[in-house]
């Protein structure tokens, strides 16, 4: 059971935009930036999103992040093939005293 | 170009220990935390471990406390995950992860090392 919640799967079309939606609480998302991950099948996770909102260098400006309260929010928009993957988010969380981790929400181009 | 890469992975049985290690290229290591993040299979991404730029600092996640340590040596630019009372839940790919604190996030990841604990 992960402390950051996210619907195990989503999908979309080619050219569709998709919302992934990851939910806290007062100790993590309430109280701290979110980050989002993509795992590719096969490889290593990358860094997608920082400080809820930005792209670090060399991800393209369809990826966007945002963050309320206690929840935060990936929207990927021109859905393409190669954005197929796994989708994290995480969070510091001042209670646990550690970064958090989301379940991981599976997305499917269909 | 920065790298980290990890290895000492392997398959041990339960109740043994694994040193797993990871080199950095490209970076100043030490201007930098650093920290282990494992995924068991088929499953999401946990947190295992963090260390300061100089070792002052480790944090751990509550289920590897008192039987994992973590380490670096950074005139070497390596960080180290000494891990003992290995159990089968410790089965995962282990990452070594650069990360930024304040606020917090990983922004460089290695490909991984795989640890098996099975008899």
């Amino acid at each position: 059971q992960s402390v950051l919640t996210q619907a195990p799967s989503a999908s979309g079309t080619p050219g569709q935009r998709v919302t992934i939606s990851c939910s806290g609480s007062s100790s993590n998302i309430g109280s701290n930036s979110v980050s989002w991950y993509q795992q590719l099948p096969g490889t290593a996770p990358k860094l997608l999103i920082y400080s809820s909102n930005q792209r670090p260098s060399g991800v393209p400006d369809r990826f966007s992040g945002s963050k309320s309260g206690t929840s935060a929010s990936l929207a990927i928009s021109g859905l393409q093939s190669e954005d197929e993957a796994d989708y994290y988010c995480a969070a510091w969380d001042d209670s646990l005293r550690g970064p958090v981790f989301g379940g991981g929400t599976k997305l499917t181009v269909l | 170009e920065v790298q980290v890469v990890e290895s000492g992975g392997g398959l041990v049985q339960p109740g043994g220990s694994l040193r797993l290690s990871c080199a950095v290229s490209g970076f100043t290591f030490n201007n930098y935390w650093m920290g282990w993040v494992r995924q068991a299979p088929g499953k999401g991404l946990e947190w295992v471990a963090n260390i300061k730029q100089d070792g002052s600092e480790k944090y751990y996640v509550d289920s590897v406390k008192g039987r994992f340590t973590i380490s670096r040596d950074n005139a070497k630019n390596s960080l180290y995950l000494q891990m003992n009372s290995l159990r089968a839940e410790d089965t995962a790919v282990y990452y070594c992860a650069r990360v930024r604190r304040g606020p917090y996030y990983i922004d460089v990841w290695g490909k991984g090392t795989t640890v098996t604990v099975s008899s």
